[in-house]
């Protein structure tokens, strides 16, 4: 069965800072993988997908298959970025989202 | 963006008794629904998927005769936790797909159910 891992619960940065929030996933085959975030008191919502290969409110991942990692990064952290945020993984091409234990980014001044 | 509406947002009820929570998609129609169960400071689980016209999909280990769904219509979808018992208190989250805008999938905003 397919797995997603946060290691980080938390991850605490000074604004400006880089932040890198991390995931590894297992998986045999070729999944689509996510990242959500979930703003205070708001609703998970859609970051970005690997296959877009696009970059939100300044943030990239990208799909290392070698590694099974699929870490999310922002070269300088804003204070508004202070949110939880989940990996997630479809596989075979459904829609059915497995998700890791997410990683709550504290960005302080 | 599209919007995934759920009700009620909190509910309290007594154990034995049955309480439905409703998931809408209020401006797309989502043949595909999901349910999630959330326990404090864990990872969102699927439970089922709520397909329309069609018995929902459980995940294993979910029990389909105590957590009831139905999609009766194109932009609803129906959890019902019946004889509910204290251990089912939990945050439970919806999505719906939008399988016209790339197969986006939005979420609702959850309802926390206790059950005293």
């Amino acid at each position: 069965a397919q797995r997603v891992t946060q290691p980080e619960k938390l991850l605490s940065v000074f604004k400006g800072a880089p932040v890198e929030l991390k995931c590894n996933y297992s998986y045999s085959g070729s999944p689509e993988l996510f990242w959500y975030v979930q703003y205070s008191r708001q609703r998970l919502q859609l970051l970005l997908r690997h296959i877009s290969r696009e970059s939100i409110k300044g943030f990239t991942a990208d799909l290392n298959k070698g590694e099974t990692s699929f870490h999310l990064k922002k070269p300088f952290a804003q204070e508004e970025d202070s949110a939880m945020y989940y990996c997630a993984l479809t596989t075979g091409g459904g829609n059915k989202l497995t998700f890791g234990t997410g990683t709550q980014l504290k960005v302080e001044l | 963006g599209a919007v995934v509406s759920q009700h009620p947002s909190r509910v309290i009820c007594k154990s034995g008794t049955s309480v439905k929570i409703e998931c809408r998609s209020l401006d797309f129609q989502a043949t595909t629904m999901f349910w999630y169960r959330q326990f404090p400071k864990q990872s969102l689980m699927l439970m089922a998927t709520s397909n329309e016209g069609s018995k929902a999909t459980y995940e294993q280990g979910v029990e389909k005769d105590k957590f009831l769904i139905n999609h009766a219509s194109l932009t609803l979808s129906t959890l019902t936790v019946t004889s509910a018992h204290p251990e089912d208190s939990s945050f439970y989250i919806c999505s719906a797909l939008d399988s016209l805008s790339g197969n986006t999938i939005y979420f609702g905003e959850g309802s926390w159910l206790t059950v005293v």
